[in-house]
């Protein structure tokens, strides 16, 4: 399978944990976003980076969270002391440049904070 | 910020009648793009229109872009039960690729 994968699809944890996931874009894609999708919402922009570069993050994204991308392939986003209103379902996308190019989404990470 | 707004919020028809969904942004666009995610899915990418006025189609579906560049609608002619789920549309960043995504429209068909 040559689409984006996520890692893991579903996630429980309680309060006040720490969670990691990850995100394995398409092997040639250099742009890589993270968002968020709360139910009947649509996806809402977290943060985007152009091979390792991280270049742009949301004002809505608290300290708390921290997204990687060491080396320009897949991406690791971190939430810390994670709380209640962090349940949602958390969206990969990658895409070829320019920026004008279609995304290409993965099926997400579900997270269910307790 | 950037907002986009879609209506309606659900649609409900039966197959064989056509749908519409209309998205307006706060701002001019570079791009819009449009984007169908089915019941438990992910977003899977439609279309892009870039310039003004633009009208593409695919197949029973018509996109169009305004010419002001600050709205867009989708047309479905004769819906079927597969056209079912949620067409979102995007404001795009043509810099950074950024979307910025409307609430979307959940289409439910009654066969």
């Amino acid at each position: 399978d040559t689409g984006v994968s996520q890692n893991p699809r579903h996630k429980i944890t309680k309060r006040g944990q720490n969670v990691t996931f990850r995100c394995d874009p398409i092997s040639e894609h250099n742009r890589l976003y993270w968002y968020r999708q709360t139910l009947g919402q649509g996806p809402e922009f977290l943060t985007y980076f152009q091979n390792e570069a991280q270049l742009e993050k949301s004002r809505l994204l608290s300290d708390r969270f921290s997204a990687e991308r060491p080396k320009g392939s897949f991406s690791t986003l971190e939430i810390q002391r994670t709380e209640q209103g962090d349940s949602a379902m958390y969206l990969c996308a990658s895409s070829l440049d320019p920026g004008l190019a279609e995304k290409f989404f993965g099926p997400g990470t579900r997270l269910t904070v307790l | 910020g950037q907002q986009v707004m879609q209506i309606p919020q659900y649609q409900h028809v039966q197959e064989g009648e056509d749908f519409t969904t209309y998205c307006n942004s706060s701002t001019t666009l570079s791009n819009i793009q449009w984007y169908k995610q089915r019941p438990g899915g992910h977003p899977v990418f439609l279309i892009q229109l870039v310039k003004s006025g633009e009208v593409k189609k695919q197949k029973r579906l018509t996109f169009q872009f305004g010419e002001a560049k600050k709205n867009s609608s989708l047309h479905i002619t004769a819906t079927q039960t597969t056209d079912v789920g949620t067409y979102f549309c995007a404001g795009g960043s043509s810099n950074t690729g950024k979307l910025i995504f409307g609430q979307g429209t959940t289409l439910q068909v009654k066969p």
